[in-house]
């Protein structure tokens, strides 16, 4: 089976622009959660979404949102880009089922300048 | 609130000699604990998961609900075995509610 994949790898952007970012799920697998990993706070969690629905959300502004397509594609959003924006940002995929677990993408680096 | 220790940022150990990676968690519920590993230049996978209970690589965890502890162990290390470790919890809930990460351990193996 194909790996979770996530486009782009690299990404630079300057502050107030929006940017969108993309992932693809392992086949078959219907949940995609979010994460933002940077070096002072870590791995931090997103948002995840289920058969397009969104079923949970972590602790980031509404400048950062995400949708799920029919065949499980995932993009997230952020808009208004600040510097402290920049950061890893983590796909990872599942069944979505209880106790599953998430296979996770390579990372899209964004750089805020 | 949920919340997962990895004490050490940092764990350096020479080749076969015993390792232990510490995690603690606080959490109301009942969790779901899991151990991630980042090879250099690799992306974050699975190493191992307290339900399934099995030795991945020749590593074990086992879940301490008194201590709340969920720490890593391998007994004679390899210098494969270098990465980043990631002690991660969960809720359940198939992954709606997230993973909660703890901020890794880096475990260098020296020859």
């Amino acid at each position: 089976k194909a790996g979770v994949t996530q486009t782009p790898r690299y990404l630079i952007k300057t502050r107030g622009q929006q940017v969108t970012l993309s992932c693809s799920p392992i086949s078959g697998h219907r949940s995609v959660s979010w994460y933002q990993q940077t070096p002072g706070q870590g791995l931090q969690f997103l948002f995840e979404y289920f058969s397009e629905t969104q079923r949970n959300k972590g602790n980031f502004p509404g400048r950062f949102s995400g949708r799920q397509f029919s065949n499980s594609r995932s993009e997230m959003n952020v808009s208004t880009l600040e510097l402290g924006d920049s950061a890893l940002y983590l796909c990872a995929s599942s069944l979505g089922l209880a106790n599953n677990e998430q296979y996770f993408g390579p990372g899209t680096r964004l750089t805020v300048t | 609130a949920q919340r997962v220790t990895q004490p050490e940022k940092l764990l350096s150990v020479f080749k076969g000699a015993p390792v232990e990676l510490k995690c603690n968690y606080s959490y109301s519920g009942s969790p779901e604990l899991f151990w991630y590993v980042q090879y250099s230049r690799q992306r974050l996978q699975l190493l191992l998961r307290h339900i399934s209970r099995e030795s991945i690589k020749g590593f074990t965890a086992d879940l301490n609900k008194g201590e709340t502890s969920f720490h890593l162990k391998k007994p004679f290390a390899q210098e494969e075995d270098s990465a980043m470790y990631y002690c991660a919890l969960g809720s359940g809930g198939g992954g709606a509610d997230g993973l909660t990460f703890g901020k890794g351990t880096h475990l260098i193996i020296q020859p």
